[in-house]
């Protein structure tokens, strides 16, 4: 079975300084899909950016890129120019490219920006 | 809009009381799903729905059953409800394949006492 983890439950950043949060997973599949989702204190799950394996270069999503190292099962998010509006909870999630299409998601990562 | 609706969103229930959480997707998507959230755990996928009739269990489905009759509709049904099911639920859709964006509901607090 597939697993996700995220090493940092708590993390706090300086408003407009760069910030990365890190993920790791484990899967014996060869083609896959990772997603970064935000949750704000409205409990909203937000899209924040996904990568498919396949995929050698590093997804980009205006402030937010992903530095995703295949090998090592690594898919850290990096945030540029923090933003008030960034304060949330983070979770990794891995998405199987088999049948059942099953979602694992991480225990999240809580960013603080701080003014 | 598009949007995945779940109702209620809050809920307090007693010890064996049935309940049924709805949610509806007006998108068309194929693929549906609950999240339960837990402190520290993240979402934990509970139950899938690849299509109307096709249902599969995820990886916490102990204490709940779905079922699919529409496309639209996947309600969450807890036969009969005890604490440690007292949590936050999200109800998801998507469109089938991988790198297709999951849209979530504004989520159900349930406490069971």
């Amino acid at each position: 079975a597939q697993t996700v983890t995220q090493s940092q439950p708590e993390m706090s950043v300086q408003e407009a300084e760069t910030v990365t949060l890190s993920c790791t997973y484990d899967t014996s599949e060869n083609n896959y899909y990772l997603f970064w989702y935000k949750q704000p204190p409205s409990r909203q799950m937000i899209l924040v950016i996904r990568q498919e394996a396949y995929k050698q270069q590093n997804a980009t999503e205006n402030r937010f890129s992903v530095n995703f190292q295949k090998a090592a099962k690594s898919f850290s998010l990096k945030i540029s120019d923090s933003q008030l509006g960034d304060t949330a909870m983070y979770f990794c999630a891995f998405r199987g490219d088999n049948y059942g299409q099953n979602f694992v998601f991480g225990p999240g990562t809580r960013l603080s920006v701080l003014p | 809009e598009a949007q995945v609706t779940q109702n209620p969103r809050y809920l307090i229930t007693v010890t064996g009381k049935k309940l049924t959480v709805t949610c509806s997707q007006n998108m068309n998507h194929e693929y549906m799903s609950w999240y339960r959230q837990d402190p520290g755990l993240g979402l934990r996928q509970i139950y899938y729905s690849m299509n109307v009739e096709v249902t599969d269990k995820g990886d916490v489905p102990e204490g709940y059953k779905v079922s699919r009759k529409e496309k639209r509709n996947f309600p969450l049904i807890l036969e009969s409800p005890s604490p440690n099911q007292t949590s936050l639920y999200f109800c998801a859709s998507s469109l089938s394949g991988g790198l297709y964006e999951q849209y979530f509901g504004p989520g159900t607090r349930l406490t069971v006492t």
